[in-house]
């Protein structure tokens, strides 16, 4: 069965510094990958994405993700952060022949300035 | 281009009592999704409707819930009776596909409709 696991709940940085949210994912199949975004009193809101191809995808903001085969995971990362980034971060996969997303319970990023 | 718009954003009802959602997707969008995030923690799916039919329905949790999408439009969930577990974020998404021709379509979601059941 497809699932997503993002480890930390809550991840601080301080601003200017860059930043990583990790997730993890078991998949049968080919992996299909995203990330979204919630800010607060904000509907989730698409980051990027990853279906084939180079393993560096770049996204919205200044976002990217490093999808790695071999370890099966998938962090957001970004350079330099603003305090503006903070807000609550999901990952997500396509579940298997179906449809529907299936989401990690998501990491709470704080950005300190 | 108008994005996913739910209502009502809130709604406190009480234990027993009926509440009916709404999501109006975006424009061409065949496909329409309800999620719910639950006690804080992760983002479950309910179902899946390609135009008025629903293609993926295994997540609803029991009978007390009934999603409809008349005319391939707008869609609505209604919980009937409510149960404190229950309570909420309900969420709905809509994409042109997910996956066609190898490219992978994102599904765009809407503020959601918090529910709490007293």
């Amino acid at each position: 069965a497809q699932s997503v696991a993002q480890p930390e709940d809550q991840v601080n940085v301080a601003e200017g510094n860059p930043l990583t949210v990790k997730c993890t994912y078991s998949v049968s199949g080919n992996p299909y990958l995203f990330w979204y975004v919630q800010y607060p009193n904000r509907g989730l809101q698409f980051l990027l994405k990853y279906i084939t191809g180079d393993n560096l995808v770049k996204g919205s903001y200044g976002f990217e993700a490093e999808f790695n085969k071999s370890q099966t995971s998938f962090h957001l990362k970004k350079p330099s952060a603003l305090v503006s980034d903070s807000a609550l971060y999901f990952c997500a996969v396509k579940g298997g022949a179906t449809n529907k997303l299936i989401f990690g319970t998501g990491t709470l990023l704080a950005v300190q300035p | 281009e108008a994005g996913v718009t739910q209502f009502p954003s809130h709604s406190v009802i009480e234990k027993g009592q009926t509440v009916t959602l709404r999501c109006d997707p975006i424009s061409g969008h065949d496909n329409l999704y309800w999620y719910r995030r639950v006690m804080g923690k992760e983002i479950k799916f309910l179902l899946h409707f390609v135009k008025e039919s629903k293609q993926d329905e295994s997540g609803m949790p029991n009978n007390r819930f009934l999603a409809e999408r008349t005319g391939g439009t707008y869609s609505t969930l209604k919980v009937q009776p409510a149960e404190l577990e229950d309570s909420g974020v309900y969420f709905c998404a809509s994409s042109q596909a997910l996956l066609r021709d190898r490219v992978l379509y994102e599904q765009y979601f809407g503020p959601g409709t918090r529910l709490t059941v007293t």
